[in-house]
C-alpha cells in the first residue's frame, strides 16, 4: 500500500519562505506531485517530480529524493493568498496508476 | 482546459437510501478517481478506474461501489447510505501517464 506523511500545520509571515516536507512509502513509485486547496475549493495542481532534483515554477519549487522517499514544496515570497491546504500525492507505477494523497498541510500566512 | 463535472454540489439523503454521485470529464482521460475528504484526514481514495468497466479498490471501499460504463463517466454508488458517509466527495481524472489530476468541484453529501 501507500502512505504519506506531512506536517498538519505551518505558519509563516508575508514575504517569508516556507518548506513543506513529505515522506512516503509506496510499492512502486512513479512520481510525487503537489496540490493546493483553498477553503471550499477543489484541489489544483502545483507541481510534479518524477526524477530526483528540483522543479521550479515561479514562486513555488518542488524537490524529490527517490532514494530517501522524500520530497518538499518550497514557497517563496509568501503572499496572503497562499494561505491554503497543501497536499503531496504519490502516483504508483503499474497498470493501475493509483494516486494517493497525504493528509494535507494547512498553511497560514500572517501579515 | 479540462473540465471535470460532478452532478451535484450539495446533496442531502436519508439513512438507508441508495445514492448515486456522478462525475463526467471531457478530455478523454483513462484514469478516474473517487475520494472523500474529511477534516484532518486529507483525501482518501475510495475507488479508481483505469479503463471502461475496470475498477480497483482504494483505501476505503467499504460501503461503496462504482460504475464506469463509458470512458467519460465514473459513478460512485452508496448502496445504503449511513451517517458516517457524510463527507465531501471529490472526483478526479488523469491521463494514463499524466502528471496532473483534474478535480471536480466536489459534492458535499449529508446523510440524515
Amino acid at each position: 500500500g501507500q502512505s504519506l506523511e506531512q506536517p498538519s500545520e505551518v505558519t509563516a509571515v508575508e514575504g517569508a519562505i516556507v518548506q513543506i516536507n513529505c515522506t512516503y512509502q509506496t510499492s512502486g513509485f512513479y512520481g510525487l506531485s503537489w496540490y493546493q486547496q483553498h477553503d471550499g475549493g477543489a484541489p489544483t495542481f502545483l507541481s510534479y517530480n518524477g526524477l530526483d532534483g528540483l522543479e521550479e515554477t515561479g514562486r513555488f519549487s518542488s524537490f524529490l529524493s527517490r532514494s530517501d522517499s522524500y520530497g518538499y514544496l518550497l514557497l517563496q515570497e509568501l503572499q496572503m493568498k497562499d494561505s491554503a491546504s497543501y497536499f503531496c500525492a504519490v502516483k504508483s507505477s503499474g497498470s493501475a496508476r493509483q494516486l494517493t494523497f497525504g493528509s494535507g498541510t494547512q498553511l497560514t500566512v500572517l501579515p | 482546459d479540462v473540465k471535470v463535472t460532478q452532478s451535484s454540489r450539495y446533496l442531502v439523503k436519508r439513512t438507508g437510501e441508495k445514492v448515486f454521485l456522478e462525475c463526467v470529464q471531457d478530455m478523454d482521460h483513462e484514469n478516474m478517481f473517487w475520494y472523500r475528504q474529511d477534516p484532518g484526514l486529507g483525501l482518501r481514495l475510495i475507488y479508481f478506474s483505469y479503463d471502461v468497466k475496470m475498477k480497483e479498490k482504494g483505501d476505503i471501499p467499504e460501503g461503496y461501489s462504482v460504475s464506469r460504463e463509458k470512458k467519460e463517466r465514473f459513478s460512485l454508488i452508496l448502496e445504503s447510505a449511513s451517517t458516517n458517509q457524510t463527507s465531501m466527495y471529490l472526483c478526479a481524472s488523469t491521463l494514463s501517464r499524466g502528471r496532473r489530476a483534474f478535480f471536480g468541484q466536489g459534492t458535499r453529501l449529508t446523510v440524515v
